[in-house]
């Protein structure tokens, strides 16, 4: 069975940090892209962010939103992905996704996590 | 930033009736070896969202015949041919042509 699980969410006051992780089961996940994306409450779907595969240098990128405060990076090793989140707003409080991103026949994502919160407040 | 545009916002749908979700992108999301890059996706309530729809007409693998995308360039749409109770959730399309990836603002389609 195929799993993306995410964890590291909780609550954390405006101005500090917190990192998420995405650990992938049942899945081949060194060769893939990994994104998250982030869905406020009640909100409709946010990209945040890519981290691309070893073989394409494990490039990312960013939305402009949170650019210089957001870094993604990846283990393959622990088929683990990462979102490092500082200087947090009030505004990224939402539940953010892991998602693998599939390039070979289309540009899609197939798999999904089913997603932690992240609740920025004073 | 390519800007995606859904409509409508709500549709209230009955069983066994067709429905149609139309998405509009602000530049044409064909590239030049004719590939539409918008994908749907279904986030059924409570869960995380899934794929329906890949390259603007490919159904992705599980997905019932009864979902059917086309249109090309700026102009994309989902069809229900004949929607059923278990369709009922918010509908995204995405462009995946080129960085940042967008999504539409969703369309809630709910059983009348």
């Amino acid at each position: 069975e195929v799993q993306l699980v995410e964890s590291g969410g909780g609550l954390v006051q405006p101005g500090g940090s917190l990192k998420l992780s995405c650990a992938a089961s049942g899945v081949t996940f060194s060769g893939s892209g990994i994104h998250w994306v982030r869905q406020a409450s009640g909100k409709g779907l946010e990209w945040v962010g890519r981290i691309r595969s070893k073989a394409d240098s494990y490039a990312t990128a960013y939305a402009a939103s949170v650019k210089g405060r957001f870094t993604i990076s990846r283990d393959d090793s622990k088929n683990t992905a990462y979102l490092q989140m500082s200087s947090l707003k009030t505004e990224d409080t939402a539940v953010y996704y892991c998602t693998r991103h599939v390039e070979r026949s289309g540009r899609y994502f197939d798999y999904w996590g089913q997603g932690t919160l992240v609740t920025v407040s004073p | 930033d390519i800007v995606m545009t859904q409509s409508p916002l709500s549709l209230p749908v009955t069983p066994g009736e067709p429905a149609s979700i139309s998405c509009r992108s602000s530049q044409s999301l064909l590239d030049s070896s004719g590939y539409n890059h918008v994908d749907w996706y279904l986030q059924k309530p409570g869960q995380s969202p899934q794929l329906l729809i890949y390259l603007g007409s490919n159904r992705a693998s599980g997905v019932p015949d009864r979902f059917s995308g086309s249109g090309s360039g700026t102009d994309l749409t989902l069809k229900i041919s004949r929607v059923e109770a278990e369709d009922v959730g918010v509908y995204y399309c995405m462009q995946a042509l080129q960085i940042p990836l967008t999504f539409g603002g969703g369309t809630k389609v709910e059983i009348k």
